[in-house]
């Protein structure tokens, strides 16, 4: 148990679906962060958030819509998203955002299939 | 070259064996590197930081080569539940995940 908690751990939807994958930390961090995780290809960043305010957006497709209502807790909003958006998502979130050797600490993934 | 690169295995391991991994960083101003374990279809764990002294937790070895531009971690003793990708993260201006090496501990 790392003290952050993702839902749901599965995820299947059709391109024309609306979706909202959720994460919550219960670490007093500051930082939180949004993952993706293909087949053979290295985690990609995809959005940060610092004290809830969206530092870094890593030219993520619009059909990915990140929200942080505070420090605890993140939501990834989903619509018409296509088949090769299938990975798995992972929320972590650190102490601080990047600062020395700041330590990421994950929840378990959202496993998401897109038909 | 890639930011962060790996070999991704896999490793095939007796038990008992001894093995190394390497990962190599092309941004020679990176300041912080760490050894993250991802089991199959779970989220990635800190393993350990890598420092410059070097440092070692148990049967697990992490070094650092600046000059080079390299991180290792030496397992020893291998053990069946070693088993898992091991993941090489550098943190510089931003943190860069390598793909991970894939370990598979063979009774």
């Amino acid at each position: 148990e790392t003290g952050v908690t993702q839902t749901p751990r599965h995820l299947v939807m059709g391109m024309t679906n609306k979706k909202s994958l959720k994460c919550e930390q219960h670490l007093g961090h500051n930082a939180m962060y949004w993952y993706k995780q293909s087949a053979k290809k290295p985690l990609e960043l995809m959005f940060v958030y610092n004290f809830k305010e969206q530092t870094e957006n890593n030219s993520v497709p619009s059909r990915f819509s990140p929200e942080c209502p505070n420090s605890s807790h993140l939501f990834l909003h989903l619509h018409t998203l296509q088949p090769e958006d299938s990975a798995l998502y992972l929320c972590a979130s650190s102490q601080d955002f990047w600062g020395e050797e700041e330590k990421l600490f994950f929840g378990s993934g959202t496993q998401l299939s897109v038909l | 070259r890639k930011e962060v690169e790996q070999d991704p295995g896999p490793f095939n391991v007796p038990e008992g064996a001894t093995v190394a991994f390497n990962c190599t960083y092309s941004n020679s101003a990176s300041q912080s590197f760490f050894w993250y374990r991802q089991d199959c279809r779970k989220e990635p764990k800190l393993l350990m930081s890598v420092y410059s002294s070097g440092n070692e937790d148990g049967r697990f070895t992490a070094q650092l080569n600046r000059a080079s531009q390299y991180i290792s971690l030496l397992i020893r003793d291998s053990k069946l539940s070693d088993s898992a990708t091991y993941l090489c993260v550098v943190e510089g201006q931003k943190v860069t995940f390598g793909t991970g090496t894939k370990l598979q501990v063979i009774p």
